[in-house]
């Protein structure tokens, strides 16, 4: 079946550091791809998706692009800030409009300032 | 405003007392679901309604009743929660007709059985 894989966190970094938050997928067919945020004592947001391949999506600074080639959509914000700390969940769905999400595990992000 | 809605926010509980907990939204969404989230394993799916009357299971949806009896409401029921049923848990609604189909989520609603 369909599967996410991210990496484990905490990820810590300063304020203004680079982020990068990897995310395989295994899927068939040509799923769609989703980065959700959840901030503390929140639910979920969908934060940036990609319905096909070499489309980037992008939001809030932050952006990812389906590379079906590697089957993966990492996350990057060019600089980060302490705003940011949440824990980011990359999940994907079969791209029909019954599917469901398959999420990752999430990764928790810590900013400091 | 559109949203999901979700209560109670928080439940203490305890073994073999049924309890309800409420999912709304006022975005007309065809479908509802339930996950529930624990430490080190996500998000997990444990039951779904593509529309009115029609639902189905996840991948945990052991111990856990649904119903979908109106578009706007899907009810998690646990008939006899016990323990292992502590977790964070979450309603989503999304469309189901293409190119709109990103989750909505509900706030989440804390739930400890003891």
């Amino acid at each position: 079946g369909d599967s996410v894989t991210q990496m484990e966190g905490p990820v810590t970094l300063s304020e203004e550091a680079f982020l990068t938050i990897n995310c395989t997928y295994t899927a068939t067919g040509y799923p769609s791809l989703f980065w959700y945020v959840q901030y503390p004592g929140e639910g979920l947001q969908l934060l940036l998706k990609a319905t096909k391949a070499d489309d980037k999506g992008s939001n809030k600074g932050f952006e990812a692009t389906y590379r079906k080639e590697t089957t993966s959509f990492h996350l990057e914000k060019g600089s980060v800030q302490v705003s940011d700390s949440a824990v980011y969940f990359c999940a994907l769905s079969d791209g029909s409009g019954y599917s469901t999400l398959t999420f990752g595990k999430g990764t928790m992000l810590l900013v400091s300032p | 405003e559109a949203q999901v809605t979700q209560n109670p926010r928080y439940l203490i509980t305890v073994t073999g007392k049924k309890l309800t907990v409420t999912c709304s939204q006022n975005m007309n969404h065809e479908y509802m679901s339930w996950y529930r989230q624990d430490p080190g394993l996500g998000l997990r799916q444990i039951y779904y309604s593509m529309n009115v009357e029609v639902t189905d299971k996840g991948d945990v949806p052991e111990g856990y009743k649904v119903s979908r009896k109106e578009k706007r409401n899907f009810p998690l029921i646990l008939e006899s929660p016990s323990p292992n049923q502590t977790s964070l848990y979450f309603c989503a609604t999304k469309f189901t007709t293409l190119p709109r189909n990103e989750q909505f989520f509900g706030p989440g609603t804390r739930l400890t059985v003891l």
